[in-house]
């Protein structure tokens, strides 16, 4: 079984300031793990991806994570926020394989403010 | 490439009807697709998951004689939502599976009145 949890449901940071989104997963198999941004009435767009490749992925629109095997984390950081990074943020984990082969899981999202 | 379609985007409907979403891969061949509700303000939650040729296989409390799944190729799979009532309101997402990954449509909202 797998399982996301996001801590923190409201992220709140000021234009030019640090985005950091925490994801913290849980799978019995490796995982692949992914970040996707909704926008209002959109469906989602996939931000990054791990796959068991490098452990820290570069993404679209400035966004990195890094997989941390040892926390079971997946942190979502971006260096310097734009007011159009305003969204809500989706962590998912997947299975690399087994029975739920490429079924997604999915945390409970994080919205993300930017304030000018 | 990866490309996934939904039709339509919004609809309206009227409660006891039936309604009909469709989920196209544009630019590859999909085996699976999956259909996933979302609530306002909720993350997405799983409804079935759609194969090919065989029947759609529904999780845990999804009525599967009310939301009826077909995937009848290897791009297309609809989503039929019988006898809509109010409660059936909502945003609707499908994606479609290539290898490990999965790629979403823009989603359909669906208000029935």
């Amino acid at each position: 079984a797998q399982s996301v949890t996001q801590l923190g449901s409201h992220v709140s940071v000021s234009e030019g300031a640090l985005v950091l989104l925490r994801c913290n997963y849980s799978s019995s198999v490796p995982p692949y793990l992914f970040w996707y941004v909704q926008y209002p009435n959109q469906g989602l767009q996939l931000l990054l991806k791990y796959t068991s490749a490098a452990t820290l992925v570069k993404g679209i629109n400035g966004f990195e994570a890094e997989f941390k095997k040892s926390e079971t984390s997946f942190h979502l950081t971006k260096p310097s926020a734009h007011m159009s990074d305003a969204a809500e943020y989706f962590c998912a984990v997947s299975e690399a394989g087994g029975t739920s082969y490429g079924k997604l899981t999915f945390g409970q999202g994080t919205i993300l403010t930017v304030h000018p | 490439g990866a490309v996934v379609s939904q039709h339509p985007s919004r609809v309206i409907c009227k409660s006891g009807t039936s309604v009909k979403i469709e989920c196209r891969s544009l630019d590859f061949q999909a085996t699976t697709m999956f259909w996933y509700r979302q609530f306002p303000k909720k993350s997405l939650m799983l409804m079935a998951t759609s194969n090919e040729g065989s029947k759609a296989t529904y999780e845990q409390g999804v009525e599967k004689d009310k939301f009826l799944i077909n995937h009848a190729s290897l791009t297309l799979s609809t989503l039929t939502v019988t006898s809509a009532h109010p409660e059936d309101s909502s945003f609707y997402i499908c994606s479609a599976r290539q290898g490990p990954f999965q790629y979403f449509g823009p989603g359909t909202r669906l208000t029935v009145t």
